[in-house]
């Protein structure tokens, strides 16, 4: 069974970077499939944030691009998310998930979740 | 950047048919954009129901269907059960990127 799981800190004060580790379980994060990140400001809807293939590839979202950075480190079976410059607005729950394969485009294995709050 | 479009809110009777539909300010959406749908509960992470406009997982109830209609990206549920109120978000993939839609807050009343 695939699984994921979020960690990091809860806390980051504003203007200093947010940074969150995504660990998965039961597959392979050097399969074909890419990996990605999501967030969610509280009460709000569904932000993808980028996605990340082992050899390296990465896809951003261009209004997030200049301040994020997305990587992957097989050895562990984990890939992090690095958003710098923080502010309020950069307050959500952040979600990892697996993306999508060469025949199957979905997130179909997501994490529980983990709120990020932005203090000034 | 593409905005992609759901309806906010829509209510449905218990073993009714709803349709939730998701546009694409880029035009049509067409079987290119790999249409995904996911539900999502009060508390919890979002779940994939449809992936490539119409496939589903082992785990998606029958009633839920997907399919293109009218240039649109569409969700069907059909014999509406009241565990199905929740928000729905569609996903397209389009230019290396993803988008997500606004989501569709369904009640089932």
């Amino acid at each position: 069974q695939v699984q994921l799981q979020e960690s990091g800190p809860g806390l980051v004060k504003s203007s200093e970077t947010l940074s969150l580790t995504c660990t998965v379980s039961g597959y392979s994060i050097s399969s074909d499939h890419h990996w990605g990140w999501i967030r969610q400001p509280p009460g709000k809807g569904l932000e993808w944030i980028g996605t990340v293939h082992h050899s390296g590839s990465t896809y951003y979202n261009p209004s997030l691009k200049s301040r994020v950075t997305i990587s992957v480190d097989t050895s562990k079976n984990q890939f992090s998310l690095k958003l710098n410059s923080v502010t309020a607005a950069d307050t959500a729950v952040y979600f990892c998930a697996r993306d999508h394969d060469a025949t199957i485009w979905t997130l179909d294995y997501w994490g529980q979740g983990t709120l990020v709050t932005v203090s000034s | 950047q593409t905005v992609v479009t759901q309806e906010p809110s829509l209510t449905v009777s218990p073993g009714g048919t709803v349709t939730l539909t998701c546009a694409s300010s880029t035009g049509a959406v067409t079987s290119g954009y790999h249409a995904c749908w996911f539900q999502q509960k009060p508390g919890q992470a979002p779940r994939s129901l449809i992936y490539d406009t119409s496939n589903k997982h082992s785990w998606t109830p029958a009633r839920f269907s997907g399919s293109l209609l009218g240039g649109k990206a569409a969700l069907t549920l059909s014999g509406v059960q009241p565990e199905d109120e929740a928000d729905y978000y569609c996903l397209l993939y389009h230019g290396g990127g993803q988008v997500f839609g606004g989501g569709t807050k369904l009640t089932v009343l």
